[in-house]
């Protein structure tokens, strides 16, 4: 069974720094690329980027370019999202996902990852 | 304001057809990649429900079907149900944003 397990909900204090993760188990990690989508309270999806784990080649999107980094870990098939300073706008909750191809569907999706940035 | 435009809202009574729309441009939907949708009930991460514009995953019920015409998709949900009351979200490839995007989402209410 395809699962990706995410680290637990953050409450982090503004300007601090932050990697979550996401664990996959029960496929091929090094097959799929893997990225990660947020969402925001109340509010719709929004895609980040991907990795692929053979190679680690990563992709932005422009609303989020510079302002996180996604990395992975393929030997225990676990990848990362990481803010180096957050902000209050960074509250959201945020999802890994498994693509099927670059271009291709979200097929398996991480149970989310409440990050609340407080002072 | 999202790359791919749907309707904030739809709602249908029980037994009944409604479609949700998904209008993008020539850099994606246009542009000949695949819309895929999503269905993201409270509280809940969302689910696929329609990927390569029409095709349906395995214990998806046929009661939702995909489209695709020049640079709008379209998903329609026969028989309405109670539990297909949620939040659907299109999805492609946009080639001039080098990655996915998502439309802003629809909220469906089952009257």
């Amino acid at each position: 069974e395809v699962q990706l397990v995410q680290s637990g909900a953050e409450v982090k204090k503004p300007g601090e720094s932050l990697k979550i993760s996401c664990k996959g188990s029960g496929y091929s990690f090094t097959n799929y690329w893997i990225g990660w989508v947020r969402q925001m309270p109340g509010k719709g999806l929004e895609w980040m980027g991907i990795i692929h784990p053979y190679d680690s080649d990563t992709r932005y999107s422009p609303s989020f370019q510079g302002q996180v980094t996604i990395s992975v870990d393929k030997s225990i098939s676990t990848a990362y999202l990481q803010w180096s300073s957050l902000k209050a706008s960074d509250i959201a909750v945020y999802y890994c996902a498994r693509h099927a191809g670059m271009y291709g569907s979200i097929d398996y999706w991480g149970q989310g990852t409440l990050v609340t940035v407080s002072s | 304001q999202s790359v791919l435009t749907q309707p904030p809202s739809v709602s249908g009574a029980p037994g009944q057809r409604v479609t949700i729309s998904c209008t993008g441009s020539s850099s994606n939907i246009g542009a000949g990649y695949d819309v895929h949708w999503y269905q993201q009930l409270p509280r809940t991460a969302p689910k696929l429900i329609i990927y390569g514009n029409s095709n349906r995953p395995s214990g998806v019920p046929d009661r939702f079907s995909g489209s695709k015409s020049g640079t709008s998709a379209s998903l329609a949900i026969t028989g309405l149900q109670a539990e297909d009351e949620a939040d659907y979200y299109c999805q492609s490839y946009d080639s001039s944003l080098s990655g996915s995007v998502f439309g802003g989402g629809t909220k469906l209410t089952v009257l």
